[in-house]
């Protein structure tokens, strides 16, 4: 069954520092990949989604980017932080590529920008 | 679409009775749904999923129950348990992503 890893599980980031969230998978190939945002208290925002390596799909405009050097791992950045990018941050995915599969999550990352 | 700027609404529940979760959905193009548990800190977990070509699904203490045509979906959980305590949310199917619903929290009282 496929694992997904997630790092670090929290982290303090001062205001207009970056950020580098990485996500691997193990245990499948090809999946489609996923970022979410999950503000205190609140629903899940899809930030970004991949398909395959190289290929981002970008949901919502911000100072965030994604990228997928390779298969099983999804990177989540960002040049300047800004206290509103505080949130947990998950990383999920589909097994294979297929569609109508369960999504799996990882286990978080919690950011606080100050 | 998705909800995410909401602040969840509370179901409590006295344990050892029966919850039931509601979600409405606005694809009438998704095939399929899921509905996952979160815990405080931790990513959602998987409950149970349905297929649009279902309308009951029943697992371990849960049951899933779909009505295409005014696109609701809930969740039952019978005998709830303090254990059952957590945000649960509900995810229809799009093109390559899926939509998540506002959440719920669920609260059991002793």
């Amino acid at each position: 069954s496929q694992t997904i890893h997630q790092w670090p599980a929290t982290l303090v980031q001062p205001v207009g520092s970056p950020l580098s969230l990485e996500c691997t998978v193990e245990g499948t190939s090809n999946p489609n990949l996923y970022w979410y945002r999950q503000a205190a208290g609140r629903g899940l925002q899809l930030l970004f989604y991949s398909v395959g390596i190289g290929q981002i799909s970008s949901e919502v405009p911000q100072n965030l980017s994604a990228s997928r050097p390779q298969d099983r791992q999804f990177i989540l950045s960002s040049k300047k932080l800004l206290l509103s990018d505080s949130g947990f941050y998950l990383c999920a995915c589909i097994r294979g590529s297929a569609t109508n599969e369960k999504l799996f999550f990882g286990s978080g990352t919690q950011l606080s920008v100050l | 679409g998705e909800s995410v700027g909401l602040h969840l609404p509370t179901l409590s529940v006295q344990e050892g009775d029966n919850s039931i979760i509601n979600c409405a959905y606005s694809n009438s193009a998704s095939d399929y749904f899921i509905w996952y548990k979160q815990e405080s800190g931790k990513g959602p977990q998987f409950i149970i999923d349905i297929r649009s070509n279902m309308d009951k699904r029943q697992g371990q203490r849960v049951t899933v129950l779909l009505n295409k045509t005014v696109k609701h979906l809930s969740l039952q959980i019978a005998a709830t348990q303090p254990g059952d305590s957590a945000v649960y949310f509900c995810a229809n199917s799009g093109t390559y992503k899926y939509i998540f619903g506002t959440g719920t929290r669920l609260k059991v009282l002793a």
